[in-house]
């Protein structure tokens, strides 16, 4: 069974820094490519980014450019985003998702960040 | 970016009736290999999304045959055959085709 579970949300201040964590089991995860997506509260799904199996190719959008940072271990079924410089519209739940044919087939319960002072 | 947008927003439906909602892009999605990666989500309240259907049509297996998906180009749509009490929550169309890729506004079924 395919399981995708993340970790390390909580409370940050603005312009503070926080990593989350996706430990992923049930698939061999150094072939997949994985994504991380979010979700500010009330409100629709927005991609982060994604990185290649090998984590060669990393991709992110425009509004965490600069600031967020994808990595994996594969020797340790793990997935990780590194975010800096936080601000408030950042505030979100986390989705660490797997990449499948263009799509998203493998979801996480979610990890919820907040920014505020 | 490649805008989606899903219509309508909010849709109240009687429990056995059908139910469409429509996606559309701001340009094509079909991608270079020829495949459309437009896939619909279903996100039941308080829960993760869940895939249903990927490049356009292609149901996820577990879920029920009530679901389908259709379309081409820029239009695309969800229908559900007859509503069932499970299926209330939000429904994404996602497009995949052009990075970023991007998310529709999510249309909301509720049971009238």
């Amino acid at each position: 069974e395919v399981q995708l579970v993340e970790s390390g949300g909580g409370l940050v201040q603005p312009g503070g820094s926080l990593r989350l964590s996706c430990a992923a089991s049930g698939f061999t995860f150094s072939g997949s490519w994985m994504t991380w997506v979010r979700q500010a509260p009330g409100k629709g799904l927005e991609w982060v980014g994604y990185i290649k199996p090998d984590g060669s190719e990393k991709s992110y959008v425009d509004s965490v450019k600069g600031r967020f940072t994808i990595s994996r271990d594969n020797a340790r079924d793990s997935l990780f985003l590194e975010m800096n410089s936080l601000r408030a519209e950042d505030s979100a739940v986390y989705y660490c998702a797997k990449l499948d044919w263009n799509s998203l087939n493998y979801w996480g319960q979610g990890t919820l960040v907040t920014v505020s002072s | 970016d490649v805008v989606m947008t899903q219509s309508p927003l909010s849709l109240p439906v009687t429990l056995g009736q059908p139910a469409s909602i429509s996606c559309r892009s701001s340009q094509s999605l079909v991608h270079s290999d020829r495949n459309t990666y437009l896939t619909w989500f279903q996100q039941r309240p308080g829960q993760s999304p869940r895939r249903l259907i990927y490049k356009i049509s292609n149901r996820d297996s577990g879920v029920p045959d009530r679901f389908s998906g259709s379309g081409s180009g820029t239009d695309f749509t969800l229908k559900i055959s007859r509503v069932e009490a499970e299926d209330v929550g939000v429904y994404y169309c996602m497009q995949a085709t052009h990075w970023p890729y991007t998310f529709g506004q999510g249309t909301k079924v509720e049971i009238k």
